[in-house]
C-alpha cells in the first residue's frame, strides 16, 4: 500500500539533546512538508522540500533542520535550541498540480523533559 | 508572510443543526483546501477549490471560495456526530508550493 509514514508515534527526550523524526513515502511526491501541531495554534509550517536536495523555511524554522538526500525520506531533527520542543509533529508529501492534496502521516508526539 | 486566519476556533452544536466556518488569506490565493481532523488523529483532504466564486458540494457539506480569491467557508448541513473533528482551511499562493494552514475549527456535535 501507498502511504507516508512517521516514526515513532511517541517519543521522549531530555532537554537539551537533538532528537530525529523520520518521515518516508511511496507515493512518488516531489514535496513534502513538516509542521508542528500545538492545541490552539493549528499546524505551523517548519519546513518544505520541493524537489530532492532542496527546501526551504516555513514559519517557525528556528531550532529544527532537515535534509532531502532522497526523493522519499525527510527527516526532521529538532535540536536542542529550540526552545520549546514538546508538540505533536506531522509530515505530508504532495505530488504537485496534478493531484493537489497533502497526505499526512499519523504524527509524532515529542516531549522533551 | 501569507496568514490564513479560521473563525471560529470552537463550535458546539446540536445534533441536526447546520455548522459554518470561515477561512480569510491575507494574500490572494491560487486555491484553497480543506482537511478534516478526527480526534486523535490526522488531517484528511476533504476537497480543493481553484476558481473564484466556486461553489462544491459533498452530500451536505458545502464549501465556497470567494470572488476575490482570499476567503473560504464550510458548510455543513444538519450535522451528525460523525461530523466530530477539528476543520482547516489551507491556501496556496501563486507559484508556490508552500501551504499555509487556519487555526482550524474544532466541532464538537451534542447527541
Amino acid at each position: 500500500d501507498g502511504g507516508i509514514t512517521q516514526s515513532p508515534k511517541y517519543l521522549f527526550r531530555k532537554e537539551g539533546q537533538n532528537v530525529t523524526l523520520s518521515c518516508e513515502q511511496n507515493l512518488n511526491h516531489d514535496a513534502m512538508y513538516w509542521y508542528r501541531q500545538d492545541p490552539g495554534q493549528g499546524l505551523r509550517l517548519i519546513y518544505y522540500s520541493q524537489i530532492v536536495n532542496d527546501f526551504q523555511k516555513g514559519d517557525i524554522a528556528e531550532g529544527y533542520s532537515v535534509s532531502r538526500e532522497k526523493k522519499e525520506s525527510f527527516p526532521l531533527t529538532v535540536t536542542s535550541a529550540q526552545k520549546n520542543p514538546t508538540a505533536f509533529y506531522l509530515c505530508a508529501s504532495r505530488q504537485g498540480t496534478s493531484q493537489p492534496e497533502a497526505f499526512f502521516g499519523q504524527g509524532t508526539r515529542l516531549t522533551v523533559v | 508572510g501569507q496568514q490564513v486566519m479560521q473563525i471560529p476556533q470552537y463550535q458546539h452544536v446540536q445534533e441536526g443543526e447546520d455548522f459554518t466556518t470561515y477561512c480569510n488569506s491575507s494574500t490572494t490565493l491560487s486555491n484553497i483546501q480543506w482537511y478534516k481532523q478526527r480526534p486523535g488523529g490526522h488531517p484528511v483532504f476533504l476537497i480543493q477549490l481553484v476558481k473564484s466564486g466556486e461553489v462544491k458540494k459533498q452530500k451536505r457539506l458545502t464549501f465556497q471560495f470567494g470572488e476575490a480569491k482570499k476567503n473560504s467557508s464550510l458548510h455543513i448541513t444538519a450535522t451528525q456526530t460523525t461530523d466530530v473533528g477539528t476543520y482547516f482551511c489551507a491556501g496556496r499562493g501563486a507559484g508556490s508550493y508552500q501551504l499555509t494552514f487556519g487555526k482550524g475549527t474544532k466541532l464538537s456535535v451534542i447527541p
